[in-house]
């Protein structure tokens, strides 16, 4: 069955960075535009960030355009998410997700970053 | 940036039908999906951008979208339908509404 597990999360210090990562299953992964979305404690969620199946397109919310960068190898079935320049505000539970034709699915379980210092 | 608005929540009766708005300039125009998140769990789509459900997703869950306004239709609304609901809008970007608490009481 198609899985999504996401690593990579954990403390950080504000102005830190941390790179997550989302190792997918059970489906061609190389045919799939993927996506990255979180949600902060107790708030909604928030997408943040896909990239194309080729991985040659890539759009990110302006909340994290020019600190966050996503990336997917596709020889590994992953997906990666680097995040730099860390605030109190990318505290979150961040989601892998694949995004099909009829929106996006299935979610990984996530994996929680808290930046603190 | 493209905003999408819905209620913060909403209260339904058992056997009722609950109706969740999404409201966003010319939405209609946009592919506009929706996900159910509950407790602890990860969100779940259960409506596709074509007013579709998925696999595994009950009948009871229905939708429409068009001017302003989407709207996410639970017919004979259970328990178990208790749960945060999100509408996304799809274009270049993707943008989630706020998000609706669905209370069955």
């Amino acid at each position: 069955q198609v899985q999504l597990v996401e690593s990579g999360g954990g403390l950080v210090k504000p102005g830190g960075s941390l790179r997550l990562s989302c190792a997918a299953s059970g489906f061609t992964f190389s045919d799939y535009y993927m996506s990255w979305t979180r949600q902060a404690p107790g708030k909604g969620l928030e997408w943040v960030s896909y990239i194309s199946s080729s991985g040659g397109t890539k759009y990110y919310a302006d909340s994290v355009k020019g600190r966050f960068t996503i990336s997917r190898d596709n020889a590994k079935n992953s997906l990666y998410l680097q995040m730099n320049s860390l605030g109190a505000e990318d505290t979150a539970m961040y989601y892998c997700a694949r995004d099909t034709e009829m929106g996006t699915l299935p979610w990984g379980q996530g994996t929680l970053v808290t930046v603190s210092s | 940036s493209y905003e999408l608005t819905q209620p913060p929540s909403v209260s339904v009766s058992p056997g009722q039908t609950a109706s969740i708005t999404c409201s966003g300039d010319k939405l209609g125009d946009k592919y506009a999906c929706w996900y159910q998140q509950k407790p602890g769990q990860s969100p779940v789509l259960v409506l596709s951008q074509y007013n579709k459900r998925p696999s595994g997703i009950p009948e009871r869950f229905s939708g429409s979208n068009s001017g302003n306004t989407a709207t996410l239709t639970i017919s004979g609304t259970q328990a178990v339908d208790e749960a945060d609901y999100y509408c996304q809008a799809w274009d270049s970007t993707r943008v989630f509404g706020g998000g609706t608490k669905l209370t069955v009481l």
